[in-house]
């Protein structure tokens, strides 16, 4: 089944403490994003990539690391967690810049 | 700076009515359109996508494009109250490598 994948679903973490949201991606597909949801802000990017090696900054990158080692897997990186970080994550990937967007079920953060 | 406007609602209709959400967009060489639904605490789910001017129709669902007036709408018919959800409208700008989101028009269908 063509899917994207997130781990964790739900984590709650303390301020401070290093965490990865992992996302991979089964459709061969050359972009990934990451966004981020919060009430009356909608979708907002964080970061994106182009293909393997390729990332740019998005709309909020600040806080947030990501990598792109491989083509199906593009994880995000919390160096150190801040409440304001708490929100809805979710992955997304398309195989091209007017294909379909697929999302990935979304990781829900909270950060103490 | 590249937008996408959509009114946040929530627009309310009748079971069976046919609803109508709206959204503008900034730029002029946007080339691709996307209306996503979302369930409350769940991933964006593509309903249509349209690319060129006119109306295309999948099932009870039609899009609208207008893009001398920088507008795209989403026309369900038959409304149902599993169609209460968020609607997202996305436009890919010409040029850029990622997409541009609406903050979403919440649709309530009432039985």
């Amino acid at each position: 089944e063509a899917q994207v994948t997130q781990n964790p679903r739900y984590l709650i973490t303390v301020t401070g403490k290093k965490l990865t949201v992992t996302c991979s991606q089964n459709m061969n597909h050359e972009y990934m994003s990451w966004y981020r949801q919060d009430p009356g802000l909608g979708l907002r990017q964080i970061y994106y990539s182009m293909n393997v090696e390729v990332t740019d900054k998005g709309d909020v990158p600040e806080g947030y690391k990501v990598s792109r080692k491989e083509k199906r897997n593009f994880p995000l990186i919390l160096e150190s967690p801040s409440p304001n970080q708490t929100s809805l994550y979710f992955c997304a990937s398309r195989l091209g810049l007017q294909e379909t967007q697929y999302f990935g079920p979304g990781t829900r953060l909270l950060v103490l | 700076q590249k937008e996408v406007e959509q009114n946040s609602g929530p627009l309310s209709v009748p079971e069976g009515a046919i609803a109508s959400l709206n959204c503008t967009y900034s730029d002029r060489v946007s080339q691709s359109f996307f209306w996503y639904r979302q369930y409350s605490g769940k991933s964006p789910e593509l309903i249509m996508s349209i690319y060129s001017n006119g109306d295309k129709e999948d099932g009870r669902f039609t899009a609208q494009l207008n893009k001398a007036s920088q507008y795209v709408s989403l026309l369900i018919r038959d409304s149902q109250p599993s169609d209460s959800a968020t609607y997202l409208c996305a436009s890919h700008y010409s040029g850029y490598s990622t997409l541009t989101f609406g903050k979403g028009t919440m649709l309530l269908v009432s039985p």
